[in-house]
């Protein structure tokens, strides 16, 4: 089975401040490990994935994460928050070779930009 | 990159009455397809998956004669909504997993309203 746990359902940072978003990770094979960012009545738009290789992952609009097999972590990072980034953001957790396995989300962060 | 199109973006219906919502794999050909439900500030939910040419699985909990899953070509998944109610009134999101890059690509949500 798998799961994942997103500490802080809000964060709030302004502008030009760095982004933490925390994820956690229970899985019982290699995950696979992404990050999505959801803005209001939309899809979800992939930022990044950790598919077994760099365990440094660098996505789109700047952000990046890290696979810490150690911490069973995966947070998701950004150097400098833009108003634009705030948005819902989920991580999520598959496994390797799954093709018809579907995403398992955590419950999400919302994160706030403050001018 | 993938792309998945979701159609209705949003529909109200009266109570009593169906609902079809349509995903398509428009650059590849996606052989499971996933439906998930969201409510308001709250994760995605797995609803079932959608396999060509076969039967859906369902998630525990979720009536498979009430949500109707068709996927009767590789790129082509519906879910019907039968004899919607109120409570049915939800987000509603598509994904499929486009194995040639180990991502997963979500359509842009439905938003069904029933009164």
């Amino acid at each position: 089975a798998q799961s994942v746990t997103q500490l802080g359902s809000h964060v709030s940072v302004s502008e030009g401040a760095l982004v933490l978003l925390r994820c956690n990770y229970s899985s019982s094979v290699p995950p696979y490990l992404f990050w999505y960012v959801q803005y209001p009545n939309q899809g979800l738009q992939l930022l990044l994935k950790y598919t077994s290789a760099a365990t440094l992952v660098k996505g789109i609009n700047g952000f990046e994460a890290e696979f810490k097999k150690s911490e069973t972590s995966f947070h998701l990072t950004k150097p400098s928050a833009h108003m634009s980034d705030a948005a819902e953001y989920f991580c999520a957790v598959s496994g390797p070779n799954t093709g018809r396995r579907a995403l398992t989300f955590g419950s999400g962060t919302r994160l706030q930009v403050q001018p | 990159g993938a792309v998945v199109s979701q159609h209705p973006s949003w529909v109200i219906c009266k109570s009593g009455t169906s609902v079809k919502i349509e995903c398509r794999s428009l650059d590849f050909q996606a052989t499971t397809m996933f439906w998930y439900r969201q409510f308001p500030k709250q994760s995605l939910m797995l609803m079932a998956t959608s396999n060509e040419g076969s039967k859906a699985t369902y998630e525990q909990g979720v009536e498979k004669d009430k949500f109707l899953i068709n996927h009767a070509s590789l790129t082509l998944s519906t879910l019907t909504v039968t004899s919607a109610h109120p409570e049915d009134s939800s987000f509603y999101i598509c994904s499929a997993r486009d194995l040639r890059g180990d991502g997963y690509t979500f359509g842009s949500g439905t938003r069904l309203t029933v009164v």
